[in-house]
């Protein structure tokens, strides 16, 4: 069975664009998390979904957000991008909120 | 003062020696994650604990809810044990998974 799948794995944009990272979780898991991860740093939580709505929300501004679609898979959406946007993002999938999570390999996302 | 905290932050040790990672919470929580990165990223889930004790070949984890305690312990480390060990916490209130900053353990051969 296939893990936890993201696209792209690496990504470049310039400050002011806006990006859209995807993940396709495990087959039958019902969540979906996304974290940032700056270098250096532990990851940062931004957002869960389960059975398609937001459960939880991280301290990120307005300008990421994020959907889940009926095939469970989800969508992060970051505007106005940063230079302090520039990290690995990750997406973890679960059965439902609090079970194991399994982690995809990451966006590396630079912005320049 | 944060939330989750991991000890020691980083750890060089020998082949073959045992290693015990601890981890501090201060918050309320559901269950407590040890996870596994290796250098490029890739994060792999070891154990979720809510109580008691965990082992999976070589490593071991516990976890005292009353003392806010958990510790990850590994025998007989090799090499490839060489990663970033990270505690995270489950917050079931908002369903939030806490992370610590991680403990970079180096195993020499």
């Amino acid at each position: 069975d296939a893990g936890v799948t993201q696209s792209p794995t690496h990504l470049i944009k310039t400050r002011g664009q806006h990006v859209t990272l995807r993940c396709s979780p495990i087959s039958g898991h019902k969540s979906v998390s996304w974290y940032q991860q700056v270098l250096g740093q532990g990851p940062q939580f931004i957002f869960q979904y389960y059975e398609k709505e937001e459960r939880g929300r991280g301290n990120f501004p307005d300008r990421f957000s994020a959907r889940q679609f009926p095939n469970y898979s989800s969508e992060l959406n970051v505007n106005a991008l940063l230079l302090g946007d520039s990290a690995l993002y990750l997406c973890a999938s679960s059965w439902s909120p609090g079970e194991t999570q399994y982690f995809g390999p990451g966006t590396r996302l630079l912005v320049l | 003062k944060n939330e989750v905290e991991q000890s020691p932050q980083n750890l060089t040790a020998q082949e073959g020696e045992f290693i015990t990672i601890n981890c501090s919470y201060s918050v309320g929580i559901s269950a407590l994650h040890w996870l596994q990165q290796h250098p490029g990223g890739g994060i792999v889930s070891l154990f979720m604990l809510s109580s008691g004790k965990k082992k999976h070949g070589r490593l071991i984890a516990t976890i005292n809810i009353q003392e806010k305690h958990s510790s990850l312990h590994i025998t007989a480390s090799h090499p490839r044990d060489s990663a970033v060990y990270i505690c995270a916490v489950y917050q079931n209130s908002n369903y939030q998974l806490i992370w610590g900053a991680g403990t970079k353990l180096i195993i020499k051969p």
